[in-house]
């Protein structure tokens, strides 16, 4: 069954660092995601991807964040000038397509900050 | 989007069959509703999903009566792998962004 895969699975990084997350999606899916988890609270949706350009955005992904699908499989997340509120899980996942529900999630990179 | 109402946590047995009820008071003519688990440090896993009336697959059933503004999702016969997080999401259906609430956390003893 094919599934999403993440790199790196936990990350360590000092505050003020960049670090850029990667996701390889589900081949023939179109539509990719990120979410966050801080321990012990809700997942939370960051952003959507579609078609090379953002499609939709929470008011958490500000200027610190950005996506990019470098080539055809990968997806990546970078966040600049990490703060200690972004340690956290951060989960990618991707979908056939717009408006289903049923997203594929990864199993997370867990992201450190000190 | 339509704010959803589940229970905190719910304990069972092995065997056994659960039900958890998810409220949505508000909920829309296009929302559909869906379910997803979450074990520890994973990610969510889809379910199930439904509009009305009954939806079952391999997993779980899902019961939706004729108003909609709850839905019961229900595991027949759960073991101790079930343990998890269980979250009930309500949405529209042009928006591609899953709203989770804090979920209902199923503890299955043996």
């Amino acid at each position: 069954e094919p599934e999403v895969t993440q790199t790196p699975s936990h990350q360590v990084t000092q505050m003020g660092q960049e670090v850029i997350l990667r996701c390889v999606p589900i081949s023939n899916h179109l539509y990719f995601y990120w979410y966050r988890q801080i321990l012990g609270q809700k997942v939370e949706f960051l952003v959507s991807f579609y078609n090379n350009e953002i499609s939709e955005k929470s008011e958490i992904f500000d200027d610190q964040f950005s996506v990019e699908r470098p080539d055809g499989s990968n997806f990546t997340l970078k966040i600049r000038s990490t703060k200690l509120e972004d340690s956290a899980m951060y989960f990618c996942a991707s979908s056939p397509g717009q408006g289903s529900y049923e997203q594929y999630f990864g199993p997370g990179t867990r992201l450190t900050v000190t | 989007l339509a704010k959803t109402t589940q229970p905190i946590s719910m304990d069972s047995y092995e065997g056994q069959e659960v039900n958890i009820t998810c409220s949505h008071n508000n909920i829309a003519t296009n929302d559909y509703i869906t379910w997803y688990q979450q074990f520890p440090s994973q990610g969510p896993r889809f379910i199930i999903q439904g509009y009305k009336t009954k939806v079952t697959n391999e997993v779980a059933s899902l019961f939706i009566p004729a108003d909609r503004k709850s839905s019961t999702l229900s595991l027949p016969r759960v073991s101790l792998s079930d343990t998890a997080v269980y979250y009930c999401l309500v949405g529209l259906g042009w928006t591609d962004k899953l709203i989770f609430g804090t979920g209902t956390r199923l503890q299955v003893f043996p």
